[in-house]
């Protein structure tokens, strides 16, 4: 089946340009999750979402930064204004909510460089 | 907050040899879910190994078997019989449980130990 896609698999823009990463789960999950990884580091929490609940947003580095999730299904993740330190690799991951805990199911990412 | 240690950022081991990777977490939580994740070149996490807190079974997973110690915080990952598919960075990850939606909530990752299995 299919898993968690994402895109684009890679990004370079110039400094100061907005730039947006495209996250599509897997079909019925209901949780959707954004993680960033610079190069050498672990994973960083950035954002959740939950159904129709609000958003955790405690991981977000800077106002730059936002994502929206809509009807649901696809999340968008929007970097205003790009600075070097914004290159990363970007995660993204997918769980079932309810019952027994379930895992997150990660993309491929989505490598961002920030010239 | 919960913190997440892997002392040791990379490991090397001959092929079907064991190797065990350390994991040492912080929390005040009683009850959470720990995680190993493989992450390869190709950039796709994968899971590897799940453990419930309140289980005292130790999680195995074919070759993939794990040594949770509770009262020490520690969550260390045995792989036996290695094979060079086994190449990859591992990252040990704690979640607390959210206790109203069950499951719905951030991984907290170590810094990762990147494992080579060598022929």
């Amino acid at each position: 089946g299919a898993g968690v896609s994402q895109s684009p698999s890679n990004k370079v823009t110039e400094k100061g340009k907005d730039v947006e990463l495209r996250c599509d789960p897997i079909s019925g999950h209901t949780a959707l999750y954004w993680y960033r990884q610079s190069l050498g580091q672990g994973l960083e929490f950035l954002i959740y979402f939950q159904g129709n609940s609000a958003p955790d947003k405690s991981g977000l580095p800077s106002d730059r930064f936002s994502a929206e999730r809509t009807g649901g299904s696809v999340s968008t993740l929007t970097i205003q204004r790009t600075q070097q330190e914004d290159s990363a690799v970007y995660l993204c991951a997918s769980s079932i909510v309810g019952g027994q805990n379930q895992p997150q199911h990660f993309g491929d990412g989505t490598r961002l460089s920030i010239l | 907050a919960q913190t997440v240690t892997q002392s040791q950022p990379e490991m090397s081991v001959q092929e079907a040899e064991t190797v065990t990777l350390s994991c040492t977490y912080d929390t005040s939580e009683n009850n959470y879910y720990l995680f190993w994740y493989k992450q390869p070149p190709s950039r796709q996490m994968i899971l590897v190994i799940r453990q419930e807190a309140y289980k005292q079974q130790n999680a195995t997973e074919n070759r993939f078997s794990v040594n949770f110690q509770k009262a020490a915080k520690s969550f260390s990952l045995k792989i036996s019989d290695s094979q060079l598919g086994d190449t990859a960075m591992y990252f040990c990850a704690f979640m607390k449980p959210d206790d109203l939606i069950q499951g719905a909530q951030k991984l907290v990752f170590g810094q990762g130990t990147r494992l080579t299995i060598n022929p």
